[in-house]
């Protein structure tokens, strides 16, 4: 069965610092894709970033960007200058061509002022 | 565009009663999806549908019930609500551009669901 495990249920930054969240999946699957979503306050779910797993090259938006470990089945995501803003719930999320997407359990981030 | 829409924000049940949670989309997305979100737990899939007249079970279907008669809509019905069901429900839609999911799912904002 396909898993995402995030293994830090809470952490927190100092505005203006770099922090990076561990999301670690099993698949035996080689094709797939892998998302990062936030999830403020207001609950509303917000795409983060988005990766597939063929391409290379790790994903970036901005101040978001990821470190994608196809072998060891590894896809962290790396906040710099972090902002008051940032401040959410953050969930790592798979699908491989089943349509049935995996969440995590989640990251509470809070950013400290 | 309103993006996607979930009615009602707030519901309060009792046990056995039975209710439908509305969610419609207006991008004429394909892919529809509802999810229940409890704490310590992430999100699950409860239901998903590929289009009109086609639905599957995801993770958790047990106690639900869907049906999908037009691209834009995709309600979810509690038959015999359960305090287990007590949850925030999502639904998301996307646009299916890639076989077998892998497009940014957009949300609506929640049903917050009490089953007393």
């Amino acid at each position: 069965a396909q898993t995402v495990t995030q293994s830090q249920p809470e952490m927190s930054v100092q505005e203006a610092e770099t922090v990076t969240l561990s999301c670690t999946y099993d698949t035996s699957e080689s094709n797939y894709y892998l998302f990062w979503y936030k999830q403020p306050p207001s609950r509303q779910m917000i795409l983060v970033i988005r990766q597939e797993a063929y391409k290379q090259q790790n994903a970036t938006e901005n101040r978001f960007s990821v470190n994608f470990q196809k072998a060891a089945k590894s896809f962290s995501l790396k906040i710099s200058d972090s902002q008051l803003g940032d401040t959410a719930m953050y969930f790592c999320a798979f699908v491989s061509g089943t349509y049935k997407y995996i969440f995590g359990t989640g990251t509470r981030l809070k950013v400290l002022a | 565009n309103a993006g996607v829409t979930q009615t009602p924000k707030f519901q309060v049940l009792k046990t056995g009663q039975s209710m439908t949670l509305q969610c419609a989309q207006d991008m004429n997305h394909e892919y529809m999806s509802w999810y229940r979100q409890d704490p310590g737990m992430g999100l699950r899939l409860i239901h998903y549908s590929v289009g009109a007249g086609i639905t599957d079970q995801g993770e958790v279907p047990n106690g639900y019930n869907v049906s999908r008669s037009t691209t834009e809509d995709f309600p979810l019905r509690l038959l015999s609500a359960a305090p287990s069901q007590t949850s925030v429900y999502f639904c998301a839609s996307s646009g299916d551009r890639l076989a077998g999911g892998g497009d940014e799912q957009f949300f609506g904002p929640g049903t917050r669901l009490t089953v007393l």
